[in-house]
């Protein structure tokens, strides 16, 4: 069974602390993705990656940068909280064919006080 | 460039009701079309998908149809249950790049 796992589902920071999202997947899959899901806006892509070190900035990057040290972790962080960044953050993962599908984790809920 | 298009509702139908969401798309080439399912608090999990013109993927009593010539994969079932109440998004994968591309989502209530 396919399974795309995220470190918390709920988590409360306070503005300015560094925050780190993690995602681990087990499909051996090439492409990782994080998003931000926010009320009326649907999901943005924030960055994906298509192999071990390689990242790629989506639509809304600014505020967060990425880590892919290893093929099944995709690390997202918040180098300084701040109250706009309080969202649902899913991560996915992909294989690289053209048809394949794009498998989601659970989702964590970010508050930013 | 590409694009999903979805009614973004709320659908609020009773249970046993028919159900249409309509999704259609731009796109070059051949694109692969989803539907994604997600439950309150949950991430999106697939629900069908459908990677040439005129297949029809099909899940838990859901249909869709990828239809070429009107560039749309409508989802559609015959008799919904107050279980099926959720946020539905259509997706699609290009032929020739890696990212996918959502539409806005649909919520959909059942009323008991």
């Amino acid at each position: 069974d396919v399974k795309v796992t995220q470190s918390s589902r709920y988590l409360v920071k306070r503005t300015g602390e560094k925050v780190f999202l993690e995602c681990v997947q087990d499909m051996d899959h090439e492409n990782m993705f994080w998003y931000r899901q926010d009320p009326g806006l649907g999901l943005r892509l924030i960055y994906f990656s298509y192999d071990v070190k390689m990242k790629e900035k989506g639509d809304i990057p600014e505020g967060y940068s990425v880590s892919r040290e290893k093929k099944e972790r995709f690390s997202l962080i918040l180098e300084s909280a701040s109250t706009n960044q309080t969202s649902m953050y899913l991560c996915a993962s992909s294989g690289s064919g053209n048809t394949d599908t794009q498998y989601f984790g659970p989702g964590t809920r970010l508050t930013v006080l | 460039g590409n694009s999903v298009t979805q009614m973004e509702g709320p659908v609020t139908l009773s249970e046993e009701a028919f159900l249409t969401i309509n999704c259609t798309y731009t796109a070059t080439g051949y694109p692969s079309l989803f539907w994604y399912v997600q439950y309150p608090g949950e991430g999106l999990q697939l629900l069908l998908k459908a990677t040439k013109a005129d297949d029809k993927g099909s899940n838990k009593g859901f249909e869709a149809t990828y239809r070429k010539e009107t560039t749309s994969f409508h989802l559609e079932k015959g008799s919904v249950q107050v279980s099926d109440s959720a946020v539905y998004f259509c997706a699609l994968r290009p032929s020739d790049g890696q990212n996918f591309v959502f539409g806005p989502g649909t919520r959909l209530s059942v009323l008991p």
